[in-house]
């Protein structure tokens, strides 16, 4: 099983700051395999962020990935008020398709 | 427009079983690949179960295999998750979560609001 450690648990920013959530993997797997989600109290997750570095329909060019074999990162260039939420990457490559355990994202 | 929409979930009593739905529309069912995900109260998300668009290919966790089915009625545009055997730790919101090609090795781009499970006596 492929195990994904989110860094930091908890990140505390204000709006208009950089914002960088870290995921690294046990091992080594093709970054096509890696997404990132965004969730908000009481709503589903919604993709941000597949194929490590591609965006998904509709997300601001705020939000970028990057990253490849063990260490994957997700960049929100400049947080705005409703960027704040918890994330998740997950690996789709192996089964089990593995989650991080999410990183907050608070105001400060 | 995309629609996912979760049923079946309930109170049931440890060992007992339920069978959830997810009733899907504006897509191509067959064409995609489906997975079930589920996030206990207050935790984090956790991978359940993933068919491919066909349904010949399907994968469950680890903490579901043997207890846990996905399956998908593609006549009837519906994924399936029969639970059997349920325990206390399998309390959780499941949603249904439809991925972008129908493979399964892809990432998921549209989630219903789930359905809840609570498993007590």
């Amino acid at each position: 099983e492929i195990v994904l450690t989110q860094s930091p648990g908890t990140l505390s920013l204000s709006p208009g700051e950089r914002a960088t959530l870290s995921c690294r993997a046990s091992q080594s797997f093709a970054g096509s395999y890696l997404a990132w989600y965004q969730q908000k109290p009481g709503q589903a997750p919604r993709l941000l962020i597949y194929a490590a570095s591609s965006r998904a329909t509709g997300i601001p060019d705020r939000f970028s990935g990057s990253g490849s074999g063990t260490d994957f990162t997700l960049t929100i260039s400049r947080l705005e008020p409703e960027d704040f939420a918890v994330y998740y990457c997950q690996q789709s490559g192996t089964s089990p398709h593995t989650f991080g355990q999410g990183t907050k994202l608070e105001i400060k | 427009e995309v629609q996912l929409l979760e049923s079946g979930g309930g109170l049931v009593q440890p060992g007992g079983s339920l069978r959830l739905s997810c009733a899907a529309s504006g897509f191509t069912f067959s064409s995609y690949a489906m997975s079930w995900v589920r996030q206990a109260p207050g935790k984090g998300l956790e991978w359940v179960s993933a068919i491919s668009g066909t349904g010949v290919t399907t994968y469950h966790a680890d903490s579901v295999k043997g207890r846990f089915t996905i399956s998908r009625d593609n006549s009837k545009n519906t994924l399936y998750l029969q639970m059997n055997s349920l325990r206390a730790e399998d309390t959780a919101l499941y949603y249904c979560a439809k991925h972008w090609s129908a493979r399964v090795d892809t990432a998921t781009d549209y989630w219903g609001q789930g359905t809840l499970v609570t498993v007590s006596s």
